[in-house]
């Protein structure tokens, strides 16, 4: 199966924007780029999904490099809520999420 | 619109007993994936569940097995627990299976297996 990597933590001021980067250097060429994020005590919820150009909704922006191997999710203004573990899962074929450790965010005020 | 639901919230069960975990899936969506995340982990894919029948299934032992309902609810059984099945069960409904698409995920059962 292919796998992501992620940094374990990272710290962010609030209101500060924070950049999180995930590895994916075995993607598949038709496999769209997923992003999620966990808050305490919840399920994994999502943010924001792309295939090869940036994306921006309410919540993000999702950068993703030319290659494809790589991506960041950008949090423009980090808030107290924004405090999670952010995972960069892997689809295969049929939908198959395949997670990895995240990256666990605290946002300090 | 109701999000995916899943019952029971949390259970206790000792070693050697069996459970079922419930999931109703977000309206509309047919799709049903189950997961379970130990403490401290990401979730790993159990199986997937799409028109009744198993699609996918990740690297767990028989003793996990599954069902989807005709109203694409479904349900996740253990049999013969064990001290390491004690996690948060996670279901995840989506309207097809495929890497488009964009799983949306309950709020668990935790489980504890004592």
């Amino acid at each position: 199966d292919a796998k992501t990597t992620q940094p374990n933590s990272m710290e962010s001021n609030e209101e500060e924007p924070v950049h999180l980067p995930c590895n994916h250097s075995t993607i598949s060429g038709t496999d769209y780029i997923h992003w999620y994020r966990q808050l305490p005590s919840q399920g994994p919820e999502y943010v924001i999904h792309g295939l090869t150009s940036n994306v921006n909704n309410r919540m993000a922006s999702l950068a993703i490099a030319e290659d494809r191997k790589s991506s960041t999710l950008i949090l423009h203004r980090a808030t107290l809520r924004d405090a999670a573990v952010y995972y960069c899962p892997c689809y295969n074929q049929g939908g198959k999420l395949i997670f990895g450790q995240g990256t666990e965010l605290s946002v300090k005020p | 619109d109701a999000g995916v639901t899943q019952s029971p919230t949390h259970l206790i069960k000792t070693r050697g007993q069996q459970v079922t975990l419930r999931c109703s899936p977000k309206s509309g969506h047919d799709t049903v994936s189950w997961y379970q995340q130990a403490l401290g982990q990401g979730p790993q894919f159990i199986f997937q569940y799409y028109e009744e029948e198993e699609r996918q299934r990740g690297n767990f032992p028989d003793r996990f097995s599954g069902h989807q309902f005709p109203n694409y609810s479904s349900e996740l059984n253990v049999n013969a627990l064990l001290l390491g099945d004690s996690a948060l069960y996670l279901c995840a409904s989506s309207l097809v299976p495929g890497s488009l698409e964009t799983q949306y995920f309950g709020p668990g059962t935790r489980l504890l297996v004592l």
